[in-house]
């Protein structure tokens, strides 16, 4: 079965600092993944995925299938950045359906 | 365009009671899936619906059940309720059954007394 870990809860950067934040997982085959995030008293949604290769609002993630890591990195953090990010992953079937880590949640400090 | 909308928001219940929440999917998108999820937890997938069956399902009991309409609206019924089915329901629709043009909803945060 395949599992996503999220080693950080919490993360907390100053602004402009460079953020990383981290994502392992594991599964045997080639899984789709994603970045999900959730500011204050907004909904779930994507941020990003590996397959389109594009940056958001500065952010960018790199599949490493040696490494079965996904880490998200913004060289720049700001402030709008703070809110709880999960990684998830997605295998081929007929559902679909996300295999979330437990999310991280980075404050952008002043 | 609407997006997803949840109901009711709160509920709270009684251990061995059954609930019944409900998910509108965004305009035009035909597979609703839900998810549970803990406190301190990411979103856990229950099951899939599309078609109006369901397509796929997590590692949940039989006593999570759910229903598909022919307008893509969807309920998540949960029988027998446990303490530990208190989380936050979350519903997220799609155009087909791929993982990756999810909306979610607010959710329904469920709690069992």
């Amino acid at each position: 079965a395949q599992r996503v870990t999220q080693p950080e809860k919490l993360l907390s950067v100053f602004k402009g600092a460079p953020v990383e934040l981290k994502c392992n997982y594991s599964y045997s085959g080639s899984p789709e993944l994603f970045w999900y995030v959730q500011y204050s008293r907004q909904r779930l949604q994507l941020l990003l995925r590996h397959i389109s290769r594009e940056s958001i609002k500065g952010f960018t993630a790199d599949l490493n299938k040696g490494e079965t890591s996904f880490h998200l990195k913004k060289p720049f953090a700001q402030e709008e950045d703070s809110a709880m990010y999960y990684c998830a992953l997605s295998v081929w079937g007929s559902a679909r359906q996300l295999t979330f880590g437990s999310g991280t949640q980075l404050t952008v400090l002043p | 365009e609407t997006g997803v909308t949840q109901s009711p928001t709160h509920l709270i219940k009684t251990r061995g009671q059954q609930v019944t929440l409900r998910c509108s999917s965004q305009s035009g998108h035909n597979t609703v899936s839900w998810y549970q999820q803990a406190l301190g937890q990411g979103p856990q997938f229950i099951f899939q619906y599309y078609r109006e069956e369901e397509n796929g399902r997590g590692n949940f009991p039989p006593r999570f059940s759910g229903l598909q309409f022919p307008n893509y609206s969807s309920e998540l019924n949960v029988n027998a309720l446990e303490l530990d089915d208190s989380a936050l329901y979350l519903c997220a629709s799609s155009i087909g059954t791929g993982g990756y043009g999810y909306t979610f909803g607010s959710g329904t945060r469920l709690t069992v007394v």
